[in-house]
């Protein structure tokens, strides 16, 4: 199975300053159709999780675009330009290129 | 707009088994498959398997083959999971997501399983 490490696990943020979180993956993400399945999700508390980057890169609609997600190959990232009160959560980077499909950790975000 | 609704919270004992239903609405459900992850406690994401509602295929986590199974009702739009031979471990949120892409979730549904 494709094992996905996200960094940190635990990531203290200031309001209104940004964030990143990592996400790497022991094989290639790079699918035989060229595309590269790497989905970023943000469980908040209580709630089931939500996309918000699918394909690397591409954000969902509705996601404000402080969200971005870039990478390529085995190495990943989320970031968050300027962090808002809303973000705190759970994220999780997913690949959706090999079977099965593995998930990260997660990431908690917290507001310090 | 695209909903997908689930069954309410069951409790199960140790040997049991437990189905879990997953409505779907806002979009052609044969059009998408419908993929099962579950969240135990306290826990991460864990993908379990998937079906395409058109043809009725499946694969799923080789974790739990065996004792999963998938199936669907077209005519209501409807995909369900059932899971044998609970034990503790099995005690968890699960969830359905629409399409490989998980672009949307379903609320989730708490399976106990306790003497």
């Amino acid at each position: 199975d494709v094992v996905m490490t996200q960094s940190p696990l635990s990531l203290p943020v200031t309001l209104g300053q940004p964030a990143s979180i990592s996400c790497r993956s022991s094989q290639s993400l790079v699918h035989s159709d060229g595309n590269t399945y790497l989905n970023w999700f943000l469980q908040r508390p209580g709630q089931s999780p939500r996309r918000l980057i699918y394909k690397v890169s591409n954000r969902d609609s509705g996601v404000p675009d402080r969200f971005s997600g870039s990478g390529s190959g085995t190495d990943f990232t989320l970031k968050i330009s300027r962090v808002e009160a809303e973000d705190v959560g759970v994220y999780y980077c997913m690949q959706g290129t090999h079977w099965p499909r593995t998930f990260g950790q997660g990431t908690k975000v917290e507001i310090k | 707009q695209v909903q997908l609704v689930q069954s309410g919270a069951e409790v199960k004992k140790p040997g049991a088994s437990v189905k879990v239903s997953c409505k779907a609405s806002g979009y052609t459900f044969t059009d998408y498959s419908i993929q099962w992850v579950r969240q135990a406690p306290g826990q991460g994401l864990e993908w379990m398997g998937g079906i395409n509602p058109n043809t009725g295929g499946t694969n799923s986590a080789q974790k739990f083959q065996g004792r999963v199974t998938m199936t669907r009702d077209t005519s209501i739009s409807t995909a369900y999971l059932e899971l044998t031979g609970l034990t503790s471990d099995d005690t968890a949120v699960y969830y359905c997501a629409r399409t490989g892409l998980f672009d949307n979730w379903g609320q989730g549904s708490l399976v106990t399983v306790s003497s």
